[in-house]
């Protein structure tokens, strides 16, 4: 199994512009979350979606940030426009469902918002 | 909503002595407790988890605690190794349905050989 994926692992952009951040969770996982890591402020859970229906949005800072899932192998993260402020780690974890605890973490996608 | 708080925030110690690290959750309803371990650079790795229905799970050198009566659990790391050095993370699933992770502030653990 290859694990959750995320493009890109690195991202540099300029204020102002959109930015869209992508996560494939492993097969057969019916439960996504997106994550931002910053020193400031740890671990936080933006959005999770448990069959493709997001379920908990309450994490997602502004209306800037926006999150899809239109299947159930591909999600994504989009911020428009972006601001400094936005520079972290965004990481994307599955996992198998409600029932099932353990999540899985993908490698991350390190944004450096200029 | 669910709070974990956790302690230390930064733990230093001499390879082959323990390591503690303690969290609190404020929900009475929380009902599963992992521990990741996350190196720098990379990604959160689950090393260790415990349900609300079991008080103590081991694995090797690492074994987890759970007190449902305080709401606390903590992470024990025995004959640390230099390779145990990085940021471990506690965190809790409230109740209420939904494996939602709240996870706490992290604690930075250096290993000195």
């Amino acid at each position: 199994d290859a694990g959750v994926i995320q493009s890109p692992r690195h991202e540099v952009t300029e204020m102002g512009q959109e930015v869209t951040l992508r996560c494939k969770p492993i097969s057969g996982h019916n439960s996504l979350f997106w994550y931002r890591q910053t020193m400031m402020r740890g671990l936080e859970l933006l959005i999770y979606f448990n069959n493709n229906v997001p379920i908990d949005d309450s994490g997602m800072p502004e209306d800037r940030f926006s999150a899809k899932m239109p299947n159930a192998s591909f999600s994504t993260l989009k911020i428009q426009p972006s601001e400094p402020r936005d520079s972290a780690v965004y990481f994307c974890a599955s996992s198998p469902g409600p029932e099932t605890d353990t999540q899985y973490f993908g490698p991350g996608t390190r944004l450096t918002v200029l | 909503g669910e709070n974990v708080e956790q302690h230390p925030s930064t733990l230093s110690v001499q390879e082959g002595d323990s390591a503690v690290i303690k969290c609190t959750y404020s929900d009475s309803a929380s009902n599963y407790f992992p521990w990741y371990k996350q190196e720098l650079g990379k990604r959160p790795q689950l090393i260790i988890d415990i349900r609300s229905n079991v008080g103590e799970k081991k694995d090797q050198r690492i074994a987890v605690t759970l007190n449902k009566t305080a709401k606390h659990f903590s992470l024990h790391i025995t004959e640390t190794q230099p390779e145990d050095s990085a940021v471990y993370f506690c965190a809790a699933i409230p109740g209420g349905g939904y494996n939602k992770l709240i996870f706490g502030a992290g604690t930075r653990l250096a290993v000195h050989p």
